[in-house]
C-alpha cells in the first residue's frame, strides 16, 4: 500500500513570494489534514477535510495561506505572500474517515520550506 | 488550558533501561483516542501506539506500552529495553469524537538513548 506522498520535499523562498505544497493522501482515505510544525514544536492542524469538505480551517491564515481537495483525493495548499515565520515543516496526513476516534492518522514526508 | 501536555522537553535513557514519556489531556468528550508518535531527525512521523478511552485494557505494540490512567487523564508511553534507534521525539495526541475528530499534539519530548 503506497504511503501519504508530499511535494516538493524542500523549498526556498524569499518572502513575499508564493509557494503550493502538493499532497496525495492514501487510497480510500477520506480525512486529510494538513499542519505546520515550527522547528522545536509539535504539530499544529492548518485544515482538516473530510472527502472535498472543510471540517475544521480555525488555525489556517486565511488573509494568506489556502488549500484545496478537489474531487476529494489530492489536495494543495498555497501560500501567498509567504512570511519569514512560515518557514516550518508542512506535513500531509489522512486516515479513513470514519466517524470513530480509533483510526491513527498516516502522515507524509513532509515539505520543509524556508522563508528567507 | 492545553488539550495536550508533555512537561518532559528532554530526557536521557541508558540502552536495554525502560523510560517512560509522560503525558497528560484535557477533554468533556467521553469517547476521544490517545496515540503516540515517533519522529526521528528524518522528520517523519510514525505511529507508535493507539488507546481508546474505552478500552480497560493497557494498549500495548512490541516494545511500548501505554500507561493509561482515565481518572487522573493521563497516557504516559513506556518503552522498555531502549535502543539507540528509539533516539527521537515522541509526541501524545488526542482525538475527540465531539471535535469532529480533530487532532491535537503535545509539544513532544525528545528522548536520547546512550550506549
Amino acid at each position: 500500500e503506497a504511503g501519504v506522498a508530499q511535494s516538493p520535499r524542500y523549498k526556498i523562498i524569499e518572502k513575499r513570494q508564493s509557494v503550493a505544497f502538493w499532497c496525495n493522501p492514501i487510497s480510500g482515505h477520506a480525512t486529510l489534514y494538513w499542519y505546520q510544525q515550527i522547528l522545536g514544536q509539535g504539530p499544529k492542524l492548518l485544515i482538516q477535510f473530510q472527502n472535498n469538505g472543510v471540517v475544521d480551517d480555525s488555525q489556517l491564515p486565511k488573509d494568506r495561506f489556502s488549500a484545496e481537495r478537489l474531487k476529494g483525493v489530492d489536495s494543495t495548499l498555497k501560500i501567498q505572500p509567504a512570511k519569514l515565520e512560515d518557514s516550518a515543516v508542512y506535513l500531509c496526513a489522512s486516515s479513513s474517515g470514519k466517524r470513530t476516534v480509533a483510526y491513527e492518522q498516516y502522515f507524509g514526508p513532509g515539505t520543509r520550506l524556508t522563508v528567507t | 488550558a492545553q488539550k495536550i501536555t508533555q512537561t518532559q522537553p528532554g530526557m536521557f535513557v541508558q540502552e536495554k533501561e525502560a523510560v517512560t514519556l509522560d503525558c497528560t489531556y484535557d477533554t468533556s468528550d467521553q469517547s476521544y483516542g490517545l496515540f503516540w508518535y515517533k519522529q526521528p531527525s528524518s522528520g517523519e512521523m510514525i505511529f507508535l501506539i493507539y488507546q481508546g478511552s474505552y478500552d480497560e485494557q493497557n494498549a500495548t505494540e512490541g516494545r511500548y506500552s501505554l500507561n493509561f490512567q482515565k481518572a487522573r487523564k493521563s497516557a504516559n508511553l513506556v518503552i522498555s529495553a531502549s535502543q539507540l534507534g528509539d533516539s527521537a521525539m515522541y509526541f501524545c495526541a488526542m482525538r475527540e469524537r465531539e471535535r469532529d475528530q480533530k487532532v491535537t499534539f503535545g509539544t513532544g519530548t525528545k528522548l536520547q538513548v546512550i550506549p
